[in-house]
């Protein structure tokens, strides 16, 4: 069954940087993009990132371009978010998504999700 | 970038009653939109793919309908359980956007 595991989160102060990890099991890593969404507390859902399959293409919500940076490592099955200059606005969970499935050239909304790691900025 | 506009932020509503939640796309994503279901303290769930398949698993109580630019989650028949809130996420184009959420409560 497909596992997603993330890692990294704590709190930290405001200018300082943070890496996520997630830990992916349960299918074939290397086949699929994957993407972060955030959530900051009571509020809503926050898309953040996104990698290809072999990382060679990346995506970023315009709140963290050139801040964060998504990159994979499909030889350990793991996907990371370096976050730099953090703010008390990047206060949130971070969750690990992998992508949804495809069907033919069309792909359907994401349905696994990780548990999600908490990232607490403040001095 | 796409805005996903949901609507109502927030419902009451009892057992039994016939919900619906609406979103609308600021411009056509075809029918590249999911619903999820989230609880406090868990990650959101899938309900709906592709605007209007069901998920596995998921109790035919619940549907998808739309295409283009408006979308809608219905309930037909809320039950305990269904007290969560709801978004809508599209995937058409990047960024990806979600709408702001449905906060389904008990009346």
């Amino acid at each position: 069954q497909v596992q997603l595991v993330e890692s990294g989160g704590g709190v930290v102060q405001p200018g300082r940087s943070l890496r996520l990890s997630c830990a992916a099991s349960g299918f074939t890593f290397s086949t699929y993009a994957m993407h972060w969404v955030r959530q900051a507390p009571v509020r809503g859902l926050e898309w953040v990132a996104a990698i290809s399959y072999d990382g060679n293409n990346k995506y970023y919500a315009d709140s963290v371009k050139g801040r964060f940076t998504i990159s994979r490592d499909n030889s350990k099955n793991t996907l990371y978010l370096q976050m730099n200059s953090l703010s008390t606005e990047d206060t949130a969970v971070y969750y690990c998504v992998k992508r949804g499935e495809c069907s033919g050239t069309t792909c359907y909304a994401p349905k696994y999700w990780g548990q999600g790691t908490l990232v607490t900025v403040s001095s | 970038d796409i805005q996903m506009t949901q609507s109502p932020s927030s419902l009451s509503a009892s057992v039994g009653d016939r919900v619906t939640i609406t979103c609308r796309a600021s411009q056509g994503i075809r029918n590249d939109l999911g619903w999820y279901q989230q609880k406090p303290g868990k990650a959101p769930k899938r309900l709906i793919y592709a605007a209007s398949s069901l998920q596995s698993g998921v109790p035919s109580r619940f549907s998808g309908s739309g295409s283009g630019t408006e979308f809608t989650l219905t309930i037909s028949s809320l039950q305990p359980e269904d007290f969560a809130t709801y978004y809508c996420l599209q995937h058409n184009t990047y960024p990806l956007t979600f709408g702001g959420g449905t906060k389904v409560e008990i009346k």
